[in-house]
């Protein structure tokens, strides 16, 4: 496609439930980068991937917050008993390969009630 | 990846020059200079990234200190629609992972 596609724009939640986000990059993009936004605050990374792989999964907060990557390209981040303070924007990039011009999506707004 | 410093917030009047600095001191050797803005409620835009030499594309002009410590954003004829909070993002280096390592950015307003 022509940029990065974020599915759903919007995701509401009730507290406890699972929620999976899904990133479709730009082709032939290898790297893949995962980032949230809370309300009013800056972007916090959490997770990188090229190719199906993930050489740096530090961002991510906790053990309920998973993401993976299938044939190098759609990905998926995958939060487990969703909580209030998961409340964001989750926001994917991707790039040619990891260290050039990377290129966001919109966003998925996700809301826990 | 080095730390950037960028005034919180700037005005401009609309139709002149937008020149955004960032400090980044502990730049090393082989890290670029980056450039995203992000407007109200949408992702991240790339705008320009350099790094030694000054850069100019159909967006804005990057002109770096010849130390490398510091960095200018222009935007030649802002307007309103450049109303945005740009981030100065120093990457590369050692990392190969190419995380951008957002910081709390410049809150631009450009006014009428």
């Amino acid at each position: 496609g022509a940029g990065v596609s974020q599915s759903p724009s919007n995701k509401v939640t009730e507290k406890g439930k699972d929620v999976e986000l899904r990133c479709d990059p730009i082709s032939g993009h290898t790297a893949l980068y995962w980032y949230r936004q809370s309300l009013g605050q800056g972007l916090e990374f959490l997770i990188y991937f090229q190719g199906n792989s993930a050489p740096d999964k530090s961002g991510l907060p906790s053990d309920r917050f998973s993401a993976e990557r299938t044939g190098g390209s759609v990905s998926t981040l995958t939060i487990q008993r969703t909580q209030q303070e998961d409340s964001a924007v989750y926001l994917c990039a991707s790039s040619l390969e990891g260290g050039r011009v990377a290129f966001f999506g919109q966003g998925t707004r996700l809301t826990v009630v | 990846d080095a730390k950037t410093t960028q005034p919180p917030s700037m005005d401009c009047a609309e139709g002149r020059a937008a020149n955004l600095p960032c400090n980044h001191s502990t730049i090393s050797g082989n890290e670029y200079v980056y450039w995203y803005r992000q407007i109200h409620s949408q992702g991240p835009q790339y705008i320009i990234h350099g790094l030694k030499n000054n850069e100019t594309n159909e967006m804005a002009s990057l002109i770096i200190t010849e130390d490398r410590k510091s960095s200018t954003l222009i935007l030649p004829h802002a307007t309103l629609r450049d109303t945005a909070v740009y981030y100065c993002i120093v990457r590369g280096g050692s990392s190969n992972t190419g995380k951008l390592i957002f910081g709390q950015g410049t809150t631009l307003q450009v006014k009428p």
